[in-house]
């Protein structure tokens, strides 16, 4: 089965740094993808760790510890722009289809 | 290099119909991927197909199914709709290398509205 959770709703400054936390709990776990997506837009691909570790890519890091079912996404020097729903995604089976938790709602102000 | 295109983007029913929604893959993508998304909620896997065939489900009845043509591209049909089945439907594809994960790439979604 699977049961993911991520908070709700972040609110964060323009400028600053912030953590995006997702705890799984996923049988035949083989990755975890981070998805964001703006308000009526479909999601974008952002991440997928399969080792532990943090993996950095420009702004966004994401960090994978299998062991604790555990994952972050890291979003450095916030933009307006990156207002939008985050979602946790592990994915399981051969086929690799991520399942979606309910996303955190991020919301940058000046 | 258009990516994964969705029609219709809009689409009102009532209560019994039926529907179809179709879905071309991002070009050089194999796999198609229907999930089903409603309001404040994240994606709901619906299935995927491979090679034509349904290669797995997610947990829905079986009033929802679907099809994959030689030219990759796919449908969705959802028969006896009920008013829950409002919501977003998005269409993703990938391509699938051997046991190799790609990460999937979403349209735009077509927002089914039940009245």
């Amino acid at each position: 089965g699977q049961n993911i959770d991520q908070p709700t709703e972040m609110t964060a400054t323009e400028g600053a740094i912030v953590q995006i936390n997702c705890t799984y709990q996923t049988s035949g776990f083989n990755g975890l993808f981070w998805y964001q997506q703006h308000a009526g837009e479909a999601p974008t691909f952002l991440s997928y760790n399969v080792l532990d570790g943090l993996e950095e890519k420009g702004r966004f890091s994401s960090f994978l510890s299998r062991s604790k079912g555990y994952s972050y996404l890291l979003l450095k020097e916030l933009q307006m722009k990156d207002s939008a729903s985050y979602l946790c995604a592990p994915s399981s089976g051969g086929s690799y289809i991520p399942t979606f938790g309910r996303g955190t709602s991020l919301i940058v102000h000046p | 290099d258009a990516g994964v295109t969705q029609s219709p983007t809009h689409l009102i029913k009532t209560r019994g119909q039926q529907v179809t929604l179709r879905c071309s893959p991002k070009s050089g993508h194999d796999t198609v991927s229907w999930y089903q998304q409603a309001l404040g909620q994240g994606p709901q896997f619906i299935f995927q197909y491979y090679e034509e065939e349904e290669r797995q489900r997610g947990n829905f009845p079986d009033r929802f199914s679907g099809h994959q043509f030689p030219n990759y591209s796919s449908e969705l049909n959802v028969n006896a709709l009920l008013l829950g089945d409002s919501a977003l439907y998005l269409c993703a594809s990938s391509f699938q290398t051997g046991g190799n994960n790609q990460p999937q790439h979403f349209g735009d979604g077509t927002r089914l509205s039940i009245l």
